[in-house]
């Protein structure tokens, strides 16, 4: 089956733009969570849903923020980029329902804001 | 927020070699999973352990969850050029909760 699909894989922002960012989940899965990596902090949650409602939050700013749609496709959204923002941004799913679900990662977005 | 601490940072070995990495915690997990990431891809589930002290095996490598499911290892026997990649550990302190990832190893074996 199909697996992750995220676009765009590459975008060049500047500061102060906005982006976002799609992520269609494998055929079944009702759970698609985010993650940011940068090499000097590594993967860090940004958050999970689960049929539409967001179900675990990292401690990321109100700046970034996402959606789940019925059809369990996501997308998330960065306001008022920095510099900071500047990472690979990794969409992963899972079926959500069962202990220890094995998370299914994309290709991720590659952003960078200059 | 439970930290998962990863080490070695980064591992350059010769094919052949064996090896063993490590995946610390202060914290209880109810299970910790095991992926490999290569260059311009989405990291890969290696294996998840669930019950305290168990060893699981997958070809070559052999994985350990600690009797306290604190910690993790990783042991590689005879490692091959194709086991580069970054070995990231990521524990989930119960059912559907988040994922959290440790920075990862970065590995490198030579031919």
């Amino acid at each position: 089956k199909a697996g992750v699909t995220q676009t765009p894989r590459y975008l060049i922002k500047t500061r102060g733009q906005q982006v976002t960012l799609s992520c269609s989940p494998i055929s079944g899965h009702r759970s698609v969570s985010w993650y940011q990596q940068t090499p000097g902090q590594g993967l860090q949650f940004l958050f999970e849903y689960f049929s539409e409602t967001q179900r675990n939050k990292g401690n990321f700013p109100g700046r970034f923020s996402g959606r789940q749609f019925s059809n369990s496709r996501s997308e998330m959204n960065v306001s008022t980029l920095e510099l900071g923002d500047s990472a690979l941004y990794l969409c992963a799913s899972r079926t959500g329902t069962v202990n220890t679900g094995e998370l299914f990662f994309g290709e991720g977005s590659r952003l960078t804001v200059l | 927020t439970q930290l998962l601490e990863q080490s070695p940072q980064f591992l350059s070995i010769q094919e052949g070699e064996n090896l063993t990495v490590y995946c610390n915690s202060s914290s209880v997990f109810s299970s910790l999973q095991w992926y490999r990431q290569e260059p311009g891809e989405g990291p890969v589930l290696l294996v998840t352990v669930v019950t305290g002290g168990e060893v699981k095996k997958l070809k070559r490598l052999t994985f350990q969850f600690g009797d306290a499911r604190k910690d993790s290892s990783l042991h590689i026997t005879a490692a091959q050029p194709g086991d580069t990649g970054l070995y990231l550990c990521a524990g989930e302190p119960r059912a559907n909760s988040k994922l959290t990832f440790g920075k990862g190893i970065t590995l490198s074996v030579r031919p």
